[in-house]
């Protein structure tokens, strides 16, 4: 079965470094998202990516963040100077488009900003 | 009120009970309702869809009540395999945005 595929398992910085959580959809889906989940809450929508851009994004998604699209197979979160409330799983996902609901997830970037 | 809301447990269940979710939904415009299925620190996976029909896959079956905004989610004959965080996910209709209730924790006892 295809499958979202996330890089790096775990990441760890130290506050106020830059981060790159690097994510590759399935192949033929066209719409793609970032959630978070901090340890013991909820899993929180941070933004979705349809065309070659943002369709909608939370508060959560300040300027700190963006996403890329750079090329026809990576989809990429950059958090530009982490903070230590940052430290989170962070999910990939994506699904294959209108009259398509289902929303697959990739296995999770462990994030921990010390 | 929140978005999505669910009563997070935990429920704890004997083997071979019958055990069921609600979850509430604020948005009444919201089009599609899944639950997804999390253990422990992985990611979530899709359990089964929900039709205004109602749907059954095995064990489970799902109902919608569009009228009082709640869907629920039903398990009967509970294995330990099971134990698991049962989210319930509403898609906010004409947006792209799935939100996520906070979880129900169900550990089945042997």
């Amino acid at each position: 079965e295809p499958e979202v595929t996330q890089t790096p398992s775990h990441q760890v910085t130290q506050m106020g470094q830059e981060v790159i959580l690097r994510c590759v959809p399935i192949s033929n889906h066209l719409y793609f998202y970032w959630y978070r989940q901090i340890l013991g809450q909820k899993v929180e929508f941070l933004v979705s990516f349809y065309n070659n851009e943002i369709s909608e994004k939370s508060e959560i998604f300040d300027d700190q963040f963006s996403v890329e699209r750079p090329d026809g197979s990576n989809f990429t979160l950059k958090i530009r100077s982490t903070k230590l409330e940052d430290s989170a799983m962070y999910f990939c996902a994506s699904r294959a488009g209108r009259g398509a609901e289902k929303l697959f997830f990739g296995s999770g970037t462990q994030l921990s900003v010390l | 009120r929140k978005e999505v809301e669910q009563d997070p447990g935990p429920f704890n269940v004997p083997e071979g009970a019958t055990v069921a979710f609600n979850c509430t939904y604020s948005n009444s415009a919201s089009q599609s309702f899944f639950w997804y299925r999390q253990d422990c620190r992985k990611e979530p996976k899709l359990l089964m869809s929900v039709y205004s029909s109602g749907n059954e896959d095995g064990r489970f079956t799902a109902q919608l009540n569009r009228a009082s905004q709640y869907i629920s989610l039903l398990i009967r004959d509970s294995k330990l395999s099971d134990s698991a965080t049962y989210l319930c996910v509403v898609e906010s209709s004409g947006t792209y945005k799935y939100i996520f209730g906070t979880g129900t924790r169900l550990k089945v006892l042997a």
